[in-house]
């Protein structure tokens, strides 16, 4: 089946840098991403998502891209803090082989951000 | 405040024994979803439900059943017939299936003593 996978499943960064997490998706189908941040212990977290009649949105301090082209997602925080240290997921919209959606997301791996002070 | 409750957050269950997860959410969200996180690995679907009395079988239904008599309750039962039930099951809902921003519990996390 289609599915959602990570680059890096780790990443470490120091304080204050800039942190890219990468995400390559298989379903050309798929017209909606969201990512999500885990921290342990808890639920996903919603972070920010993206249409893909768009190629890049921006919210605080977090930017995500997207290239159709080659099926490739990216989320870039910016100045990151250790409180960002979690899991990061990409999503991606499930569809049915004749294009309905339930709201199903089909997620990837996961990849582990740590932040060094 | 609204949000998902899920509840218990850790469960012990021995072997050949049936459990319940619960699920709760005060959202008057219309769609409800339970995942089964592995470490290391990505969410997958168990069961997901639509609308009142309704519900679908996802990527590994096999060993659960859900129920759906109620728009705030969608409660999971792990049975026996589930062979590798230990995981960390995470409960989502949204607006509607046609909306993809869940909003998700805080998981319970089961072991099988």
């Amino acid at each position: 089946g289609e599915s959602v996978g990570l680059h890096l499943p780790t990443l470490s960064v120091q304080e204050g840098d800039n942190s890219i997490i990468n995400c390559a998706y298989s379903n050309s189908a798929s017209d909606y991403f969201i990512w999500y941040k885990q921290e342990s212990g808890k639920g996903p977290q919603f972070i920010i998502d993206i249409r893909s009649n768009m190629d890049k949105r921006q919210g605080q301090r977090v930017t995500v891209l997207l290239n159709k082209t080659v099926k490739h997602l990216s989320l870039q925080i910016a100045a990151t803090q250790p409180g960002d240290s979690a899991v990061y997921f990409c999503a991606e919209n499930y569809r049915e082989a004749g294009g309905t959606s339930y709201g199903k997301l089909t997620f990837g791996q996961g990849t582990i951000l740590t932040v060094h002070p | 405040d609204g949000g998902i409750t899920q509840s218990p957050k850790y469960l012990f269950r021995k072997e050949g024994q049936n459990v319940t997860l619960s699920c709760e959410q005060n959202l008057n969200h219309d769609a409800m979803y339970w995942y089964r996180q592995d470490p290391g690995q990505g969410l997958r679907l168990i069961y997901y439900s639509q609308i009142v009395n309704d519900f679908q079988k996802g990527d590994i239904a096999e060993g659960y059943s859900v129920s759906r008599e109620k728009k705030e309750s969608f409660p999971l039962t792990v049975t026996s017939a589930q062979k590798n039930p230990t995981a960390f099951y995470l409960c989502a809902s949204s607006i509607d299936s046609a909306y993809y921003g869940y909003t998700f519990g805080s998981g319970t996390r089961l072991t099988v003593v």
